[in-house]
């Protein structure tokens, strides 16, 4: 049963570019989360998805920063005009389809690392 | 409203020695509260949960935590230290029945040879 599939591992984009960040949870979950660690930091939630549908994005920038969760394929995490705050590395997360992923463990993928130079 | 404080950066112990990494915890609700361990430029790997049974949780590698409701505390122990075990460790809150995960700052374990 493989885990939780991000990529790419890593990803430098130079100020002004958009960042493309997948994730692919683990099968049988429908469940996905984003999260950001800054350097030195713990991981901040950004988002949570199901299938077609944003739960809650109360973690999520305002501007420039998008999420999805299609029907058929990975989860995206979109950062249009990247800036150098936006280095970090991006984890993405998944459970289990029950009770709408309330107290269900998270399984983690091994995170994007965002550069921008 | 949930915060859990990792009450130490960095530890550094001997191999073979034990190993005592310190999480206090808030929360309004009954909480749920997990450990991670993250290798460098890994992802985390879940070592053991707590959700209201036993208060004290046996986790893989050897890693067990107890639960202290009086203290509010979630420590995280193992009886002897691997190398291996070098790594970065994160204690984890959320509301009991709730999806949000509230991450602690971290602790970085050295073990020394």
């Amino acid at each position: 049963n493989a885990g939780v599939m991000q990529n790419p591992r890593h990803l430098v984009r130079r100020r002004g570019q958009e960042a493309r960040l997948r994730c692919s949870p683990m099968k049988g979950h429908s469940h996905v989360y984003w999260y950001r660690q800054l350097p030195e930091e713990g991981l901040k939630f950004m988002v949570y998805l199901q299938k077609e549908n944003i739960i809650d994005e109360s973690g999520m920038p305002k501007e420039r920063f998008s999420a999805e969760f299609p029907k058929e394929g990975p989860s995206i995490l979109r950062i249009q005009q990247v800036v150098r705050g936006d280095s970090a590395a991006y984890f993405c997360a998944s459970s289990p389809n029950r009770d709408r992923g309330r107290g269900e463990t998270q399984y983690f993928g091994p995170g994007t690392r965002l550069l921008v130079l | 409203a949930q915060s859990v404080t990792q009450l130490d950066s960095h530890v550094s112990v001997s191999e073979g020695t034990p190993v005592l990494l310190r999480c206090n915890y808030s929360s309004s609700y009954s909480p749920s509260l997990f450990w991670y361990v993250q290798h460098p430029n890994k992802g985390l790997q879940l070592l053991l949960k707590y959700t209201s049974a036993a208060t004290l949780v046996k986790g893989i590698n050897g890693f067990e935590a107890e639960f202290k409701k009086s203290e509010t505390s979630f420590h995280l122990t193992k009886p002897s230290a691997h190398m291996s075990d070098a790594a970065e460790y994160f204690c984890v809150v959320s509301a009991s029945g709730t999806y949000k995960y509230i991450f602690g700052t971290g602790t970085r374990l050295k073990v020394l040879a």
